[in-house]
């Protein structure tokens, strides 16, 4: 299983909305997660199952998808929304996490 | 509030052990909801999945890893470790733990929350 995200980099505006895509090589059945992470700290969760918001994560952060296609929306971009996201598939037999390869996030 | 910490060498030589320790505070490794796994982000590159453990003890890794890697637990002093053994420079990387969760229903979902800071190593003579 490959986990292809789009775009490598994406540049935005400050109160724009960025929306990050990953790709499954193949239909998974499991849900997604999504994780950013700042320069020099470790990643932080902000989403699970796809579409529920890790403990304190902000509601402009959205996530959505199925099958092969999953999206991670950002709906209004505050400064310090900018970083790397990744989102990563969970296989339960035998278990295995595949990440995607990253989407940096940066000032437009 | 659930910490993790890694700790271990920086430096190792080809074709040595690689081994860490990640001491888990604010929580209880025994916990029955949580599994203990290890990644791995070479520099300049995306996250790998190392490996995790369950609360019941079983060991579970990366294919492409499986024949180098050992995952263990000290229920005793609230850590787990890493072993990685006849490292190259392709080990070279911040390797992080982190607590797994793992929720199953219709179907079964796992993802990792919190992780550790993170700690460089470096494998060179």
């Amino acid at each position: 299983l490959v986990m292809t995200q789009s775009p490598a980099t994406l540049s935005v505006s400050p109160g724009e909305r960025a929306i990050v895509s990953c790709r499954a090589s193949h239909s998974v059945s499991s849900t997604l997660a999504w994780y950013q992470q700042k320069p020099g700290q470790a990643p932080r969760l902000l989403i699970y199952g796809t579409s529920t918001r890790a403990t304190g994560i902000p509601a402009r952060f959205s996530g959505s998808g199925s099958g092969t296609e999953f999206t991670l929306t950002i709906s209004s971009l505050q400064s310090e929304d900018f970083g790397l996201y990744y989102c990563q598939q969970y296989n339960n037999w035998p278990p295995m996490y595949t990440f995607g390869q990253g989407t940096k996030l940066e000032v437009k | 509030q659930l910490q993790l910490q890694e700790s271990g060498p920086g430096l190792v030589k080809p074709s040595e052990t690689l081994s860490l320790i990640c001491t888990v505070s604010g929580g209880s490794i025994s916990s029955g909801s949580s599994y203990w796994g290890w990644i791995r982000q070479p520099p300049g590159k995306g996250l790998e999945w190392i490996g995790s453990l369950s609360y019941s003890g079983n060991t579970y890794y990366n294919p492409s890893l499986k024949s180098r890697v050992t995952i263990s637990v000290d229920t005793s002093k609230n850590q787990f470790s890493l072993n990685l053994t006849s490292v190259t420079a392709a080990d070279t990387a911040v390797y992080s733990c982190a607590r797994g969760r793992l929720e199953c229903s219709t179907i079964c979902e796992s993802w990792f929350d919190p992780w550790g800071q993170g700690t460089l190593v470096i494998v060179s003579s």
